[in-house]
């Protein structure tokens, strides 16, 4: 079974510019996570999509934003990037995000933003 | 939301045991206990995951005290390979998860 995958692996951005990230989850899994992952704070929660609506977020501004599609596919959202919003951008996927659901995560996307 | 505590760092020879230890004071009585494990410029990776008392499998062991105030992850001779960053995390499932700083396991030879 083919794992998570992310798209774009790297991506180098300018201040005030938007970016989109792409993520694929192992099939049949309809639950979707994303983290953000910097030197300074670690791994930080962003949001969970679950059948295409999201059902958990995380203590991040509405610049961030997501969606996910009814095949499970989830995009994560960033506009009027900041020097800050550089970082690993991970992805996760579990079959229901349920108590004892196991997260995989993809390689993650790394974003620069100059 | 349950916050853990862990140390910041450890070393450790190859071929020893190594315990980790975290401490999840308000964990909440529905939420489990997971470790992740992670490598440089990779996703974090399921190494185990424990309610109660203690849990075994082919890479690790979990313990947790009746209170459940802390847990020990708990690495079988470990070998260079096993030099990653470990986290602890306490929720339910696999959403709403607070990961910490975690451990950065230095073993060396």
């Amino acid at each position: 079974k083919a794992g998570v995958t992310q798209t774009p692996r790297y991506l180098i951005k300018t201040r005030g510019q938007q970016v989109t990230l792409s993520c694929s989850p192992i099939s049949g899994h309809r639950s979707v996570s994303w983290y953000q992952q910097t030197p300074g704070q670690g791994l930080q929660f962003l949001f969970e999509y679950f059948s295409e609506t999201q059902r958990n977020k995380g203590n991040f501004p509405g610049r961030f934003s997501g969606r996910q599609f009814s095949n499970s596919r989830s995009e994560m959202n960033v506009s009027t990037l900041e020097l800050g919003d550089s970082a690993l951008y991970l992805c996760a996927s579990s079959p229901g995000g349920g108590y004892k659901d196991e997260q995989y995560f993809g390689p993650g996307t790394r974003l620069t933003v100059t | 939301l349950a916050k853990t505590t862990q140390p910041i760092s450890m070393d450790s020879y190859e071929g020893q045991e190594v315990n980790i230890t975290c401490s999840h004071n308000n964990i909440a009585t529905n939420d489990y206990i997971t470790w992740y494990q992670q490598f440089p410029s990779q996703g974090p990776r399921f190494i185990i995951q424990g309610y109660k008392t203690k849990v075994t499998n082919e890479v690790a062991s979990l313990f947790i005290p009746a209170d459940r105030k802390s847990s020990t992850l708990s690495l079988p001779r470990v070998s260079l390979s096993d030099t990653a960053v470990y986290y602890c995390l306490v929720g339910k499932g696999a959403n709403n998860l607070f990961f910490g700083t975690g451990t950065r396991l230095t073993v060396i030879p």
